[in-house]
């Protein structure tokens, strides 16, 4: 099992900054196959990256992701109000299709 | 438009069993993969179980294994997760979600409570 470790836990971060979050993976992720979602409380997920880099279709071009083997990295280039949310990287290689445990990006 | 609507969630005693529906709509359902997470309060996601295109190949996480079955009804463009011997700590809301190889889980519902209490 694949286990997927983000940081930080929490990141507090004014509109307009950018944001730098970490997901690191046990072992190397197959092809790359590593999404990023956002969460917001009492909405569906929503997948902003896969494949580490591709960005999901109707995803502003603010959000970026980077990385391959065990680290990856999504970058916010400027943070819109509404970006924030809670954030999780996932596996979906192979199961078990493990979530890293989330990081809060917060407004400061 | 897809619309994944899950139905089903409430309140159960612990041992008790509950059934999930996740009707979808908007898609060729037979197409897809699809899968169950959770969220327990104050929690991250959980990925829980996914069942193939075919319905041939199912998984499930080591936490609800033989106790959830994942299915699929494609006459009526239905999953299901049946749980049986609920614990307290499967309370959650539980997220239904669609995929189709080499692609993510890409379009999510918005999500049912199912609460274990006494």
């Amino acid at each position: 099992e694949i286990v997927l470790t983000q940081s930080p836990g929490t990141l507090s971060l004014s509109p307009g900054e950018r944001a730098t979050l970490s997901c690191r993976a046990s072992q190397s992720v197959n092809s790359n196959y590593l999404a990023w979602y956002q969460h917001k409380p009492g909405q569906a997920p929503r997948l902003l990256i896969y494949g580490a880099s591709s960005r999901a279709t109707g995803i502003p071009d603010r959000f970026s992701g980077s990385g391959s083997g065990t680290d990856f990295t999504l970058t916010i280039s400027r943070l819109e109000p509404e970006d924030f949310a809670v954030f999780y990287c996932q596996h979906y290689g192979s199961a078990p299709y493990t979530f890293g445990q989330g990081t809060k990006l917060e407004i400061k | 438009e897809v619309q994944l609507l899950e139905s089903g969630g409430g309140l159960v005693q612990p041992g008790g069993s509950l059934r999930l529906s996740c009707a979808a709509s908007g898609l060729t359902f037979r197409n897809y993969a699809l899968t169950w997470a959770r969220q327990a309060p104050g929690k991250g996601l959980e990925w829980v179980s996914t069942i193939s295109y075919s319905g041939d190949n199912t998984h499930y996480a080591d936490s609800v294994k033989g106790r959830f079955t994942i299915s699929r009804d494609d006459s009526k463009n239905t999953l299901y997760l049946q749980m049986n011997s609920l614990r307290a700590e499967d309370t959650a809301v539980y997220y239904c979600a669609k995929r189709q190889w080499p692609d993510p889980f890409d379009y999510w519902g918005q999500g049912a409570l199912v609460t274990v209490s006494s």
